[in-house]
């Protein structure tokens, strides 16, 4: 079965510092894609990463996708209390099924 | 438009009711999904619709019955549920259907459901 395995689980830092968090398989995906979700709200979708070794800039986030393409991994520059949520990953199995990694929840205390 | 909307966006419903959710999206989006959320979990797939046909239903229980009347529309329809039901319900879409290995998906902003 192939699984999405995230970490941390939970993160509380003080805004200013730098984070990252991870999304490990041992499988091999053909892209994944970091979503960030706010309470009571739905999944928004931060980035897509395809090819292996890539890496996304997104304002103050990087993104980085592992050269076999196994994980892949968020870092947080100077993080503010709006980045606050759960980040999630995602991609596509063998299946052609999508699954989740079951995220890290992230809290910025200001 | 760029948005997947969702109604309503919380119903409280009893076991004996009967009632519906809506899903739109206007991005001319092939696939549409829906999933389940429970609190401090990631959503769980239920259902992916892939050019209006049903291509996936994980093992969901019948008192889910969706329906997809058009390529902009997908519907969950709900009867005799169990407490246990309650969760926030999103709705997705995505570019093109499941063959698609970029696989990008647009989330709703869900439905808040309680069944007392």
């Amino acid at each position: 079965t192939q699984l999405l395995e995230q970490s941390p689980q939970f993160l509380s830092i003080q805004e200013g510092e730098n984070l990252t968090v991870y999304c490990n398989s041992s499988s091999v995906f053909s892209s994944l894609q970091w979503y960030r979700q706010e309470p009571g709200e739905g999944p928004v979708l931060l980035v897509t990463v395809v090819t292996g070794g890539e890496v996304k800039k997104l304002k103050r986030l990087t993104f980085q996708f592992g050269d076999a393409r196994k994980d892949s991994s968020l870092h947080i520059t100077a993080a503010q209390p709006g980045d606050t949520g759960l980040y999630l990953c995602a991609g596509m199995n063998r299946d052609d099924k999508i699954i989740f990694g079951k995220g890290t929840r992230l809290h910025i205390l200001p | 438009d760029t948005e997947v909307t969702q109604t309503p966006k919380h119903l409280v419903m009893g076991m004996t009711n009967k009632k519906s959710l809506k899903c739109e999206q206007h991005m001319g989006h092939r696939a549409m999904y829906w999933y389940k959320q429970k609190a401090k979990k990631p959503p769980e797939l239920m259902f992916v619709y892939s050019y209006e046909k049903l291509s996936i239903n994980e093992s969901v229980p019948s008192r889910f019955s969706p329906e997809c009347p058009n390529s902009s529309l997908l519907n969950l329809h709900l009867h005799a549920l169990q407490p246990e039901d309650s969760a926030l319900y999103l709705c997705a879409s995505s570019q093109e259907g499941l063959l698609m290995s970029y696989n990008e998906q647009f989330f709703g902003p869900g439905t808040r459901l309680t069944v007392l």
